[in-house]
């Protein structure tokens, strides 16, 4: 069952905050959040492993409630290298992820 | 340098024949995925393996096979009962479980006419 995130799609102002949701129906063991620009391959930006803590990435950072089976991204003072779609990899430890739909976002100067 | 390669960047083929996707590692993991994206849509497992001889399906299976004789290497085959094959193929792989970044490859883009 892929996971949902939300919002779909996010425009922000160079400086701006953002938060992007991704919600499982399974109890979780990770979630991983990558980045993908246009045509190109996904890029790692963090994991968040069951009973660990908040992960951070200079001004992105995540979180990952367990008990809700839910994570969130933060981008914070978004920059335009920031744009891209988002997406959330959840993993029920079966050893494989299951990706959301993604959420794209634009920063615009 | 450590990383993943699929080739070719683009592949055109014609309806009804078999194409193989290459995909290699060499950052020694001991996984390997293929997904496949669709314009404007997240990434769908199509098979995965952990070792080397033994792989399992994903959610979108029907019409793919795969193989992984050697660790570095795990062709995706898009045989002909695939119904609707044009797509964005993405190889990745990963140390053992969901606990390890996975890396991708640069993708293939396969368009079938």
């Amino acid at each position: 069952q892929q996971p949902v995130q939300s919002p779909q799609a996010v425009i922000l102002r160079e400086g701006e905050d953002a938060v992007i949701n991704c919600s499982s129906s399974k109890a979780l063991y990770s979630v991983h959040w990558y980045r993908q620009k246009h045509g190109e391959a996904p890029v790692f930006l963090m994991i968040l492993l069951k009973g660990g803590e908040q992960k951070g990435h200079e001004k992105i950072s995540a979180s990952f409630n367990e008990k809700k089976q839910q994570s969130s991204l933060y981008l914070t003072a978004s920059q335009l290298s920031y744009s891209g779609t988002y997406f959330c990899g959840t993993d029920p430890n079966d050893y494989k992820l299951s990706f959301g739909a993604g959420t794209t976002v634009t920063v615009r100067a | 340098d450590g990383g993943i390669t699929q080739s070719p960047k683009y592949l055109f083929r014609k309806e009804g024949q078999n194409v193989t996707l290459s995909c290699e590692q060499n950052l020694n993991h001991d996984a390997m995925y293929w997904y496949r994206q669709d314009p404007g849509q997240g990434l769908r497992l199509i098979y995965y393996s952990q070792i080397v001889n033994d792989f399992q399906k994903g959610d979108i299976a029907e019409g793919y096979s795969v193989s992984r004789e050697k660790k570095e290497s795990f062709p995706l085959t898009v045989t002909s009962a695939q119904k609707n094959p044009t797509a964005f193929y993405l190889c990745a792989s990963s140390g053992w479980d969901g606990s390890y970044e996975q890396y991708f490859g640069p993708g293939t883009r396969l368009t079938v006419t």
